[in-house]
């Protein structure tokens, strides 16, 4: 099966720029994830969608971060405006949204450095 | 969610078992270990987990305590494509619940 398709995979942009991520997670999944992960460091979860529905939103800067889940299928992730410890990785991941399949799958990434 | 302790770093010799500890002293009785690694570059990657019970697939064995907390992941023999950070996760096994990463615990195998 097609893996989860992140684009782009690389970014740079100046400070108080906006920017925008898009993930494409796999077909019949209905949980879908974005992750912050800065060097060194494990993901942090910024928000994760059950279909349209947001489920956890906890750790998203909601000052500057947004991000929408189209009729439940992509996703885009967007910052506006950026800061430079926006720079990481931002890494989007699926899985099945019920049963027992509850693995999730993770994309390549988008690497943004903000200068 | 569960927190859960590990090892920052690991050596691991080509060929060996490589061991993984994981302390989850707080896990309840529906919580789950989770096991996932991240190569360098690439996005997590999905190994294993389990409830109770010693699971074994293709790339792994995890090993879970009788009181539940602590487990072990074990990589039968361990490749240079082993080096990885290896995250251990505690969770309910639903997708209504957060995924949550520590820091994981490096493993660099050696030849």
């Amino acid at each position: 099966e097609a893996g989860v398709a992140q684009s782009p995979r690389y970014k740079i942009i100046e400070k108080r720029q906006s920017v925008a991520f898009w993930c494409n997670p796999i077909s019949g999944h209905a949980t879908l994830y974005w992750y912050q992960q800065i060097l060194g460091q494990g993901p942090k979860l910024l928000i994760q969608f059950q279909n349209n529905g947001v489920v956890d939103d906890s750790q998203l800067p909601k000052d500057r971060f947004s991000a929408e889940r189209l009729k439940g299928v992509d996703s885009t992730l967007k910052i506006q405006p950026a800061k430079l410890e926006d720079s990481a990785v931002y890494l989007c991941a699926s899985s099945f949204g019920t049963g027992t399949r509850t693995e999730a799958f993770f994309g390549q990434g988008t690497r943004l450095t903000v200068v | 969610d569960a927190k859960t302790t590990q090892p920052p770093s690991m050596d691991c010799a080509e060929g060996r078992a490589a061991n993984l500890p994981c302390n989850h002293s707080t896990i309840s009785g529906n919580e789950y270990v989770y096991w996932y690694r991240q190569i360098h570059s690439q996005g997590p990657q999905y190994i294993i987990h389990g409830l109770k019970n010693n699971e074994t697939n293709e790339m792994a064995s995890l090993i879970i305590t009788e009181d539940r907390k602590s487990s072990t992941l074990i990589l039968p023999h361990a490749t240079l494509r082993d080096t990885a950070v290896y995250y251990c996760i505690v969770r309910l096994r639903s997708n209504d619940y957060k995924l949550s990463f520590g820091a994981g615990t490096t493993v660099t195998v050696r030849a």
